[in-house]
């Protein structure tokens, strides 16, 4: 079964440092997303992602996070100056089209801010 | 905003015995699933299910649309079941939004 696939799965950061985020979505989806999870908390919505631009975005997503589609195949999500509360597991998810389906999700990337 | 929750918070078990947990959400829905996350953060993809009854090997979901509420059944709990299960809710194209989860204790 087709995947989602991030990396790296484990990213540690010093405070003030950039990180990018990748992901490779299923490859005929064309709806992607980024949801954040800090440690004991519950899954949030960051970004959503179609036809090369945003199409809905969280208060969480501010100037300090971009979103990008480089290529054909992969999906990133760009941190600048990161925070000590950047600090969580980031998911990446896609979706196909055609209506109501459902979205699928990566193993998720665990960014360590220091 | 919308709302999505979760009951029990917590629940311990022995091996072996069955559960319910349920998700109730305060608005129609088109795209409802259930995920397991595992103690490695991994989030497992368990049920999509906007309505209807699935099953699959010891679990089963339902989501009963119209009243909002989705419950999830797992019998003959394993200590592998152990993890936080969410319910997410969705509408067409929309972002998902994640309850609070269930934490699930299986003891041997």
């Amino acid at each position: 079964e087709p995947e989602v696939t991030q990396t790296p799965s484990h990213q540690v950061t010093q405070m003030g440092q950039e990180v990018i985020l990748r992901c490779v979505p299923i490859s005929n989806h064309l709806y992607f997303y980024w949801y954040r999870q800090i440690l004991g908390q519950k899954v949030e919505f960051l970004v959503s992602f179609y036809n090369n631009e945003i199409s809905e975005k969280s208060e969480i997503f501010d100037d300090q996070f971009s979103v990008e589609r480089p290529d054909g195949s992969n999906f990133t999500l760009k941190i600048r100056s990161t925070k000590l509360e950047d600090s969580a597991m980031y998911f990446c998810a896609s979706r196909s089209t055609g209506g109501n389906q459902p979205q699928h999700f990566g193993d998720g990337t665990r960014l360590s801010i220091l | 905003g919308i709302q999505v929750e979760q009951s029990p918070p917590d629940l311990i078990l022995q091996e072996g015995a069955n559960s319910t947990l349920r998700c109730n959400f305060s608005d129609s829905v088109n795209n409802l699933q259930w995920f397991h996350q595992n103690p490695w953060g991994q989030l497992i993809n368990l049920f999509y299910i906007p309505s209807g009854t699935k099953q699959n090997g010891r679990l089963s979901a339902t989501t009963v649309a119209t009243e909002r509420y989705s419950l999830l059944y797992i019998s003959s709990s394993q200590t592998t079941d152990s993890g936080v299960y969410f319910c997410v809710w969705g509408q067409a194209g929309t972002a998902l939004i994640f309850g609070k989860g269930t934490t699930l204790s299986v003891s041997s």
